[in-house]
């Protein structure tokens, strides 16, 4: 069993629909959360960082961690045809070198 | 601009010959990885370094070799390629901040083994 599932997708909705993604873990001992966004030929970049359960919002873009049930989301309000793209979860523990763990990722098309 | 720079961008090899990926940093990154991606599999680590002169392995260091002589460069290197190494190699650097300031990527190194 891989440390971090993500459902490989595709996810294809309607542009201006809310997109939901998902990631579940099993190492109890991870500390920061992140997602990366992946373009097709390109490498991944980093959406957006937390560090403790709840919510954390960065414009479209709403970040969710639930460490009692080992469970991040990513959520994208008014999505847009350049939201397309392959969304990574990622865990890190502090004291590994900085090792990111990543999830498989899930590929997203938003139609117009 | 600032960044990852990873050469070359794309390589055939036959079996059993060997190669060099090079990546260089110019963000003074103590940290630098080496990823493999591959369909259905995500990314997974082969070597990574937490200073000039220091490597450690992976979850999947076999087949692969690495050197971080300069901080703003870490080679892998491929001593007899195989098949099974047909992939998409990511080189990341990342600063002391843990998660919050993210890693940078390269842009790839698509792999090809006949």
């Amino acid at each position: 069993q891989k440390e971090v599932e993500q459902d490989p997708g595709p996810l294809s909705v309607p542009e201006g629909a809310i997109v939901s993604l998902n990631c579940t873990y099993s190492n109890s001992a991870f500390q920061y959360f992140m997602w990366y966004r992946q373009y097709s030929r390109k490498g991944p970049e980093l959406l957006m960082y937390t560090y403790s359960s709840g919510n954390k919002e960065d414009g479209r873009f709403t970040a969710q961690v639930d460490k009692s049930s080992k469970y991040i989301s990513l959520f994208i309000r008014d999505s847009q045809p350049s939201d397309s793209a392959t969304y990574l979860c990622a865990t890190l523990i502090k004291a590994a070198g900085n090792k990111l763990t990543f999830g498989g990722g899930t590929r997203v098309l938003v139609k117009p | 601009n600032a960044g990852v720079t990873q050469t070359p961008k794309f390589r055939v090899l036959k079996t059993g010959q060997s190669m060099t990926l090079l990546c260089a940093q110019d963000m003074n990154h103590e940290y630098m990885y080496w990823y493999r991606q591959d369909p259905g599999m995500g990314l997974r680590l082969i070597h990574y370094s937490v200073g000039e002169g220091t490597t450690a392995k992976g979850e999947v260091p076999d087949g692969y070799n690495v050197s971080r002589l300069k901080k703003q460069n870490f080679l892998l290197g491929l001593e007899s390629a195989a098949p099974s190494q047909t992939s998409v190699y990511f080189c990341a650097s990342s600063g002391p901040n843990r998660g919050q300031d993210g890693y940078t990527f390269g842009s790839g190194t698509r792999l090809t083994v006949v």
